[in-house]
């Protein structure tokens, strides 16, 4: 069976410019989070998807935003993009709706730079 | 506030050493979850063990082994008779609802360990 898998694999953009990454679960999957992580540091949590409603957000302006599709794929956008929105962003998936005790598969990964 | 701290940046050791990925947590809650997860040079976090905040038993999986301590706060992860295939970085995460029946992952700076031949 497919992994999670993202893309694109690799972006760059400019300052102030809107992005879009997507990512499809593992066939079956319900729950999709999105995890930010800069270079040299753990990933930080964006948001997590349930079912399509939002059931998790960390720490992030309101510049970032999320959905997720009938077929439980989703979409991480960042507007206004800033220098310091450089980073690997990692998709992950879950079985279920069960949480923070949920087992995730990762993606690979797209790398955003912004110059 | 929650935190997880992996005060190791970077270890070495030589093939067949044990080693042994400090982690130690803050949290509020009663009820939370554990993590580790290795990341690879290819990118992918690879999830290797949850535990809850009630199960204090250690645990052991081939080379691998685990010690959870509430008292101290720290779930700690040893690797035994090291391998080069061990090289990655290796990140402790909590996991824990908030008040609002959402819930929120932080995860560490992680450790990166080399193992050489």
């Amino acid at each position: 069976d497919a992994g999670v898998t993202q893309s694109p694999t690799h972006l760059i953009k400019t300052r102030g410019q809107h992005v879009t990454l997507r990512c499809s679960p593992i066939s079956g999957h319900k729950s999709v989070s999105w995890y930010q992580q800069v270079l040299g540091q753990g990933p930080q949590f964006i948001f997590q998807y349930y079912e399509k409603e939002e059931r998790g957000r960390g720490n992030f302006p309101d510049r970032f935003s999320a959905r997720q599709f009938p077929n439980y794929s989703s979409e991480l956008n960042v507007n206004a993009l800033l220098l310091g929105d450089s980073a690997l962003y990692l998709c992950a998936s879950s079985p279920t709706s069960g949480g923070p005790i949920d087992e995730q598969f990762f993606g690979p990964g797209t790398r955003l730079t912004v110059l | 506030a929650q935190k997880v701290t992996q005060a190791q940046t970077e270890i070495s050791v030589v093939e067949k050493e044990d080693v042994t990925l400090d982690c130690v947590y803050e949290t509020r809650d009663t009820t939370y979850y554990l993590f580790w997860y290795k990341q690879p040079p290819s990118g992918e976090l690879v999830f290797l063990i949850r535990r809850n905040s009630f199960d204090e038993q250690n645990e052991i999986s081939g080379r691998y082994s685990w010690n959870f301590q509430k008292s101290t706060s720290s779930f700690n992860f040893t690797i035994t008779a090291s391998q080069v295939v061990d090289s990655a970085v290796y990140f402790c995460a909590l996991s824990e609802f908030t008040t609002s029946g959402t819930y929120k992952y932080i995860f560490g700076t992680g450790t990166r360990l080399k193992v050489l031949a």
